[in-house]
């Protein structure tokens, strides 16, 4: 079936650092990809997406890559700040499917200060 | 207040018992999901409803059921629960039809955590 294989599994960084998650999707039809930010004892809040048309997209610190040939995208979070702790999934899905979200196993990223 | 409204947020029950995870929103949104998260595993979809009439099955429907009884009330059951349904399950809605640029964006509860003894 559909998977979505998410690297690493824990991250730790020192503040002001850059940091990134890569995930590998297996389904050569999905075309939409999305970051979501779970924060401890809350459910997981959209952070940025990308469709598969595009190569890269920039919000502020936060930004996606997207390599289709080789069925990877990735999260880049420049100057890691303290309050960017938390669990990060990756998501997968076909852009008319809306929210049939394929995710991967999560992020813990920490960032000393 | 919330805008995704799960009920019970912890509850502890034994083997066999029937449980009731309700769902109630109020940001107007005609689609429902109801996920379940476990460590190392990420978040996979049980069920999702697009609108009042209309339930379909996710990655992993065995052991659950689900009810739309109005266009903000989404509720997950486990009629028999078993140990391995032992998880933190999520509640989401979307909204595409608004025209809204982004289409996988999912708003979730804060999640009911079950553990069934």
């Amino acid at each position: 079936g559909e998977n979505v294989e998410q690297h690493p599994s824990t991250l730790s960084v020192q503040e002001g650092d850059n940091s990134i998650i890569n995930c590998a999707y297996s389904n050569s039809a999905s075309d939409y990809f999305i970051w979501y930010k779970q924060e401890s004892g809350k459910g997981p809040q959209f952070i940025i997406d990308i469709r598969s048309n595009v190569g890269e997209k920039k919000d502020q610190r936060i930004a996606v890559t997207l390599n289709k040939t080789a069925k990877h995208f990735s999260l880049h979070i420049t100057e890691t700040q303290p309050e960017d702790s938390a669990v990060y999934f990756c998501a997968a899905s076909r852009y008319n499917q809306g929210g049939k979200l394929i995710f991967g196993q999560g992020t813990e990223l920490s960032v000393k200060p | 207040d919330a805008d995704v409204t799960q009920t019970p947020r912890n509850r502890i029950t034994k083997t066999g018992k029937r449980i009731m995870l309700e769902c109630s929103q109020t940001k107007g949104h005609d689609r429902m999901y109801w996920y379940r998260q476990d460590p190392g595993l990420g978040l996979r979809l049980i069920y999702y409803s697009f609108d009042v009439k209309d339930i379909n099955k996710g990655e992993i429907s065995d052991g659950y059921s689900v009810s739309r009884q109005a266009q903000a009330k989404f509720s997950l059951s486990l009629e028999s629960a078993i140990p391995n349904q032992t998880a933190l399950y999520f509640c989401a809605t979307s909204d595409p039809a608004s025209g809204r640029r982004n289409t996988g964006e999912l708003f979730f509860g804060e999640g009911s955590r079950l553990t069934v003894l």
